[in-house]
């Protein structure tokens, strides 16, 4: 799983409020993604890292930002919480090299938002 | 990158073989087919990925068609524990971007 843990596992805040997801990876990869999971849309990626401090938008990135001031780090916030951000949120890692190229996720943060 | 289809879901016995069809026409001679899949709520789990050569690891065989428009996932003897959803996707070996994962297919193994 590449040392990737998530924090909070699990999140209950109220409409307006600000929410911030961390994603912690030990393996030094470059590339972090965020992902939100919904019922009938499978993953869809909000934003993506591909070094610190370089970002950019996902299909999903609306009302969503994020920050990534250490390699390790991959911070998502939401500034302004709303009840169509209740989902379950992956975190993924990329190593740069490598013969499978493949993304090693985190277990999952379900936030609620009422 | 090229977009995939699925079946939404597909049953399969116990110990008999789980194959599990993508579609890909519009892939690109440079883009890789990948196979993930996601075990009821945990974050997805790489299982396989190919070319244009047919593929075996521990977990499984991907069989790609000639013209590369679609591929086949071969897991010879499906257990219990690979009832999940199975996502096909296409992508750009050396690009930092998404995946795009779509919706996938869910295998139920039945006793």
């Amino acid at each position: 799983d590449a040392g990737i843990t998530q924090s909070p596992r699990h999140k209950v805040t109220e409409t307006g409020t600000p929410v911030t997801l961390r994603c912690h990876q030990t393996e030094n990869h470059r590339y972090m993604y965020w992902y939100r999971q919904d019922p009938g849309h499978g993953l869809r990626l909000i934003h993506y890292s591909y070094g610190v401090k370089d970002t950019d938008k996902g299909e999903v990135s609306d009302g969503y930002s994020v920050s990534r001031s250490k390699t390790e780090d991959f911070l998502l916030t939401l500034e302004s919480a709303t009840s169509s951000q209740t989902s379950v949120y992956f975190c993924a890692a990329r190593a740069v090299a490598g013969v499978r190229n493949e993304q090693f996720f985190g277990p999952g943060t379900r936030l609620t938002v009422l | 990158d090229a977009k995939t289809t699925q079946p939404p879901s597909m049953d399969c016995a116990e110990g008999r073989a789980a194959n599990l069809p993508c579609n890909h026409s519009t892939i690109s001679g440079n883009e890789y087919v990948y196979w993930y899949r996601q075990i009821h709520s945990q974050g997805p789990q790489y299982i396989i990925h190919g070319l244009k050569n047919n593929e075996t690891n521990e977990m499984a065989s991907l069989i790609i068609t000639e013209d590369r428009k679609s591929s086949t996932l071969i897991l010879p003897h499906a257990t219990l524990r690979d009832t999940a959803v199975y996502y096909c996707i296409v992508r750009v070996m050396d690009t930092g971007n998404q995946f795009y994962f779509g919706t996938g297919t869910s295998l139920t193994v039945i006793p």
